[in-house]
């Protein structure tokens, strides 16, 4: 079974570009999580999804920040323009969305931008 | 609010030597908690997880026990191998917190020579 699929692993642009990552949950997840990891750090979210609905982005900085989740599948962050502090990597995650103790989240190998 | 706090690396062992990675939390609620590795060059993997006090989670060689009174989850692990070595996460996910998201520690690294 295929994991968590991410693209671009690495992209690099100059700063006030607009970037945007993608990701394939594994099938069957309705649960659908961004996260982001600055450099030596946790990573920490930016929205969650069940299905198509976005039903957690109070960390998303939604002034340059926007993601979607159409038809409850795939899901694509976007960043316009972009600044230096947004260099990172982009993480992406599903889940079955079960009670906690059982909500285990499964990673993409993540999307890390560098903004010169 | 929720916090987890880990050990600063990195931390360097030779082969067969016994590890210790320190994880403690704060919660406002049952948490679960979850240590998760990160292998060069790929995404976070789920190392094990325990859901209530005095639980233990293990996997490949690798254990954790929920010390509830304590509020610490410290990773062990008895002989590691040069394989071990990656990014090791602590995390938690607040029962009375219905988002079901994970909050993380800032990492250690873990560097184990041959």
């Amino acid at each position: 079974e295929a994991g968590v699929v991410q693209s671009p692993r690495y992209k690099i642009i100059e700063k006030k570009q607009p970037v945007a990552f993608w990701c394939n949950p594994i099938s069957g997840h309705n649960t659908l999580y961004w996260y982001r990891q600055n450099l030596g750090q946790g990573p920490e979210l930016l929205i969650r999804y069940e299905n198509e609905e976005a039903v957690d982005d109070s960390q998303l900085p939604k002034d340059r920040f926007s993601a979607e989740r159409l038809k409850g599948v795939d899901s694509t962050l976007k960043i316009q323009p972009a600044e230096l502090g947004d260099s990172a990597v982009y993480l992406c995650a599903s889940s079955t969305g079960q009670a906690y103790g059982a909500n285990v989240l499964t990673f993409g190998a993540g999307s890390r931008l560098t903004v010169l | 609010g929720n916090s987890v706090t880990q050990m600063e690396g990195p931390v360097t062992l030779s082969e067969e030597a016994f590890l210790t990675i320190n994880c403690t939390y704060t919660a406002t609620g049952y948490p679960s908690l979850f240590w998760y590795v990160q292998y060069p060059g790929e995404g976070l993997q789920l190392l094990l997880k325990a859901t209530k006090a005095d639980d233990k989670g293990s996997n490949k060689g690798f254990e954790a026990t929920y010390r509830k009174e304590t509020t610490s989850f410290h990773l062990e692990k008895g002989s590691v191998q040069v394989s071990d070595s990656a990014v090791y996460f602590c995390a938690l996910s607040d029962l009375g917190d219905s988002s079901y998201k994970l909050i993380f520690g800032s990492g250690t690294r873990l560097l184990v020579r041959p």
